[in-house]
């Protein structure tokens, strides 16, 4: 049963377009994420949300910034997509203790950008 | 920076057979290891975890970790066409943020 929600599943838009995925997470969960999986199946994280706040930053382009309303929601907006940005988005959340944590996925959001 | 790496890219095996996979990971000190699975068009899903050297069963899966060699194995037992999907090795540090994931294997059980 899906219980991270993400919003829209697929999206095609032109280079140079913004786009906002969304991500809601009814788990009770303390931290979400934002992955990045492109053609060849390969996850790299992008962003990590624990309580709201920001943890985890990796090394990406500057256009995406994620945004957190409250633990429960994690969005991903995109300032002038690239073509290289063509991929699929998975949200997912966890919660974080000393044995380590599960994460739940969304079924992901795919952009095509044009 | 953790680095994880999954063998083989592809599986074909006959239904009923034993299909084994393969990560292996470059810290040491990684707290835990999960397998996912992800069939097309979802996102991943947690099959099973382990922490501890040593192997752990559940149901018709068997995953062996060995720390010293910086190696954990999947083992589904019995495979069914259902099992077709990708395999995706995860590898958490302890109090780390950012699981690290392997390329995936691609496992394709033909009846």
């Amino acid at each position: 049963e899906t219980a991270v929600f993400q919003t829209p599943n697929y999206h095609v838009t032109q280079v140079g377009n913004e786009v906002s995925f969304n991500c809601k997470q009814t788990l009770g969960h303390d931290t979400m994420y934002w992955y990045k999986q492109d053609s060849k199946k390969l996850l790299k994280i992008m962003f990590s949300y624990n309580n709201k706040q920001l943890i985890v930053n990796e090394t990406v382009p500057r256009r995406f910034s994620p945004q957190s309303s409250d633990k429960a929601h994690l969005n991903l907006r995109i300032k002038s997509v690239e073509p290289e940005d063509s991929a699929v988005y998975l949200c997912a959340s966890s919660y974080t203790d000393s044995s380590g944590n599960t994460l739940y996925f969304g079924e992901g959001s795919r952009l095509i950008v044009v | 920076q953790e680095k994880v790496q999954q063998s083989p890219e592809s599986l074909i095996v006959p239904e009923g057979a034993m299909s084994s996979l393969n990560c292996t990971f470059s810290n040491s000190a990684s707290q835990s290891i999960w397998w996912y699975q992800q069939h097309p068009g979802k996102g991943p899903e947690a099959l099973i975890s382990i922490f501890s050297n040593g192997n752990k069963k559940e149901g018709r899966l068997t995953v062996y970790l060995n720390r010293a060699s910086l190696h954990v194995s999947l083992h589904i037992r019995d495979s069914q066409p259902s099992d077709s999907a990708v395999y995706l090795c995860a590898v958490t540090a302890g109090g780390n943020y950012k699981p690290t994931f392997g390329k995936g294997t691609s496992l394709v059980v033909h009846p």
